[in-house]
């Protein structure tokens, strides 16, 4: 299996939106409503973002949204901030208790 | 709190053999799947492996399928990762996460990861 694809980065200002797209297969994305995202920092460990597609953990401002349409998830950020810098992966599960991740994407901010 | 804290990570040689631990804490760790994730350097997050609360299921990705084996004892709060046949594309942190609910479709907590250097 092949990692899903993301954009390698992508770069707002303060206060502007982002989107980042996840692109998979029927295996994948397409074929279950279980895309999670995660974000990190660097030398940190990933922190979960957003789960079951659309869902955000306690404790996750609700600038940070998800959604899919078929084969393509996609996570934004509204209002984006200076700590929201890092990098994101996207993961999918894939069946059989597997998860496939994306290739992640650099979030800058202007 | 919720903790998990990975150690063993160190440097050995091509075709070597390696463990690594997770020790868990502030949760009922008997009741949750649990998961190792890793990280080579400069790259993006591979899921490696997965096993059930009992211990009793085990499942891999296909790149490490026969070489690691994920075990934990639950007397112990304790997680296990034997790797074996070491290459040097297995270099990477290898993170410890705690799956959510139960199921196996996403990770709610994460360790800060051992470095596994395979030279």
């Amino acid at each position: 299996q092949s990692a899903l694809t993301q954009p390698r980065s992508v770069s707002g200002s303060p206060g502007q939106s982002v989107t980042i797209s996840c692109t998979g297969t029927s295996s994948d994305v397409a074929g279950y409503n279980y895309v999670s995202w995660y974000q990190q920092h660097p030398g940190k460990a990933p922190k979960l973002v957003i789960y079951d597609v659309s869902k955000r953990p306690s404790g996750v401002p609700d600038r940070f949204s998800g959604s899919k349409s078929g084969n393509t998830a996609s996570l934004t950020i509204s209002g984006l901030q200076a700590e929201d810098e890092a990098d994101y992966y996207c993961c999918s599960y894939a069946g059989s208790y597997t998860l496939l991740f994306g290739t992640g994407t650099k979030v800058t901010v202007l | 709190e919720v903790q998990l804290v990975e150690s063993g990570g160190g440097l050995v040689q091509p075709g070597g053999s390696l463990r690594l631990s997770c020790a868990a804490s502030g949760f009922t760790f008997s009741s949750y799947a649990m998961s190792w994730v890793r990280q080579a350097p400069g790259k993006g997050l591979e899921w490696v492996s997965a096993i059930s609360g009992t211990g009793g299921s085990t499942y891999y990705a296909d790149s490490v399928k026969g070489r690691f084996t994920f075990s934990r004892d639950n007397s112990k709060d304790t997680l296990y990762l034997q790797m074996n046949s070491l290459r040097a594309e297995d270099t990477a942190v290898y993170y410890c996460a705690k799956y959510s609910r139960g199921y196996y479709y996403y990770m709610d907590v994460w360790g800060k990861g051992t470095t596994v250097t395979v030279s």
